[in-house]
């Protein structure tokens, strides 16, 4: 089965600082991988997705995420906080190639880091 | 473009009772999904729909039931309510149930939920 940690439920960074949140994947071959951004009452928004192109993503609102194998680790970065990215976001897998089975377009989140940004 | 849309916005229901939650795909789209998002924890795969048939179903009691109509719009339906089904349930649509071999990277775009409270 498919798991996703996300190290550290709460994050706290100062505007213009980087933003790092950290996700690990457990997974037999190299699953698809996205984030998702939550803003308080709302719904969940792709930031960007992994799906076996290029290792490092580019995403909306200045987000990027690079895949590593190696360390089963796909974080989220930001080269510089704004008051705007204050929300909580979730690291999520779907099943790989060839999954078959009930998993049909199941996403599997982890359990979302949330993030503030101080002036 | 409309988004997801997701019927009502908040319920407020006993133990017991039965609850229908709906839900109105992107138009294109064919696929829903259904989550559950307790407070604090990442959403929860309930089930997905593509072309009307069930194609996935997550660890979730036959007490949770849903189904899609020609329109590929879908209700989620729950009985017997308990209180720990208090929760965001979330509406993901995109444009396939999955790829022909198994694994999806279709986007998943989720609507604003539906806040249930069983008292």
């Amino acid at each position: 089965a498919q798991s996703v940690t996300q190290l550290g439920s709460h994050v706290s960074v100062s505007e213009g600082a980087l933003v790092l949140l950290r996700c690990n994947y457990s997974s037999s071959v190299p699953p698809y991988l996205f984030w998702y951004v939550q803003y308080p009452n709302q719904g969940l928004q792709l930031l960007l997705k992994y799906t076996s192109a290029a290792t490092l993503v580019k995403g909306i609102n200045g987000f990027e995420a690079e895949f590593k194998k190696s360390e089963t680790s796909f974080h989220l970065t930001k080269p510089s906080a704004h008051m705007s990215d204050a929300a909580e976001y979730f690291c999520a897998v779907s099943p790989p190639a060839n999954a078959g089975g009930t998993s049909y377009g199941k996403l599997t989140f982890g359990q979302g880091t949330i993030l503030t940004v101080h002036p | 473009d409309a988004g997801v849309t997701q019927s009502p916005t908040h319920l407020i229901k006993t133990r017991g009772q039965h609850v229908t939650l709906r839900c109105s795909p992107i138009s294109g789209h064919k696929s829903v999904s259904w989550y559950q998002q307790v407070l604090g924890q990442g959403p929860q795969f309930i089930f997905q729909y593509y072309e009307k048939e069930e194609r996935g179903r997550g660890n979730f009691p036959d007490r949770f039931s849903a189904r899609q109509f020609p329109n590929y719009s879908s209700e989620l339906n729950v009985n017997a309510l308990l209180l720990g089904d208090s929760a965001l349930y979330l509406c993901a649509s995109s444009l396939a149930g999955t790829s022909a071999r198994g694994g999806s990277t279709d986007t998943q775009y989720f609507g604003p939920g539906t806040r249930l409270t069983v008292l």
